[in-house]
């Protein structure tokens, strides 16, 4: 059973601050990884993906890849009250020549002002 | 103008009842799904289609039923509904299917369609 992990939360952070999401992911052979937001009774929205080892800067966001660790996490620099929403990582399984998104149960961030 | 949209938002029926829900979108993508999302906000991947040819039927009941007219759309159809189906559903379509390793691809998601069964 391919699973990817998160915290279900809720983080909570003070406005200004960093906020810091952890995915981890069971299968190995995993390429491509991606989060995506979703506010309260919206559907779910792509934020970054990412498929490099390494750090992934756009804007306010930096997803971060770890596949020795089986390990994804996306950070939020200067959160705002708008950032708060449930954050879902997804992570591309692939099964013979066809590929599936296998989303996480996503981790709820609130940022106080 | 909705690059995925679904109809109807919402749907209240009836426990036995036979319902569809429909899904179109206008981006030129080849390949479209439909996820459940219970209760507990956990997104599950249903179906999902490439240029009208059906890819991966995950475990679900016989009950439901996806038909693609074109591949521009993708509807769902439920027979003989269940409390237990009650939830949200998300039309969702990519660009290509996700099945080349290292390429990444978006999904993108239509609004939902929230179905009580009551």
């Amino acid at each position: 059973q391919k699973e990817v992990e998160q915290n279900s939360g809720p983080l909570s952070v003070p406005e200004g601050a960093i906020a810091s999401l952890n995915c981890t992911y069971s299968d190995r052979g995993s390429q491509s990884f991606f989060w995506y937001r979703q506010y309260s009774g919206k559907s779910p929205e792509l934020i970054m993906f990412i498929y490099s080892n390494g750090d992934k800067e756009d804007g306010r966001f930096t997803a971060q890849l770890n596949k020795a660790s089986q390990y994804v996490s996306l950070l939020i620099r200067d959160s705002q009250p708008s950032d708060s929403a449930t954050y879902l990582c997804a992570v591309n399984i692939i099964v013979g020549s066809q590929g599936n998104l296998i989303f996480g149960k996503g981790t709820k961030l609130s940022v106080k002002p | 103008d909705t690059a995925v949209s679904q109809t109807p938002k919402y749907l209240v029926t009836q426990m036995g009842n036979d319902k569809s829900i429909k899904c179109e979108q206008n981006l030129g993508h080849d390949t479209m799904y439909w996820y459940k999302q219970d209760s507990k906000k956990f997104l599950k991947i249903m179906f999902s289609y490439n240029n009208k040819e059906l890819i991966i039927n995950e475990t679900v009941p016989n009950r439901f039923s996806p038909k693609s007219p074109d591949k521009a759309h993708l509807n769902l159809h439920i027979n003989s509904l269940e409390l237990g189906d009650s939830a949200v559903y998300f039309c969702a379509s990519s660009p290509i299917l996700g099945g080349l390793a290292g390429v990444p691809y978006e999904q993108y998601f239509g609004p939902g369609t929230r179905l009580t069964v009551t």
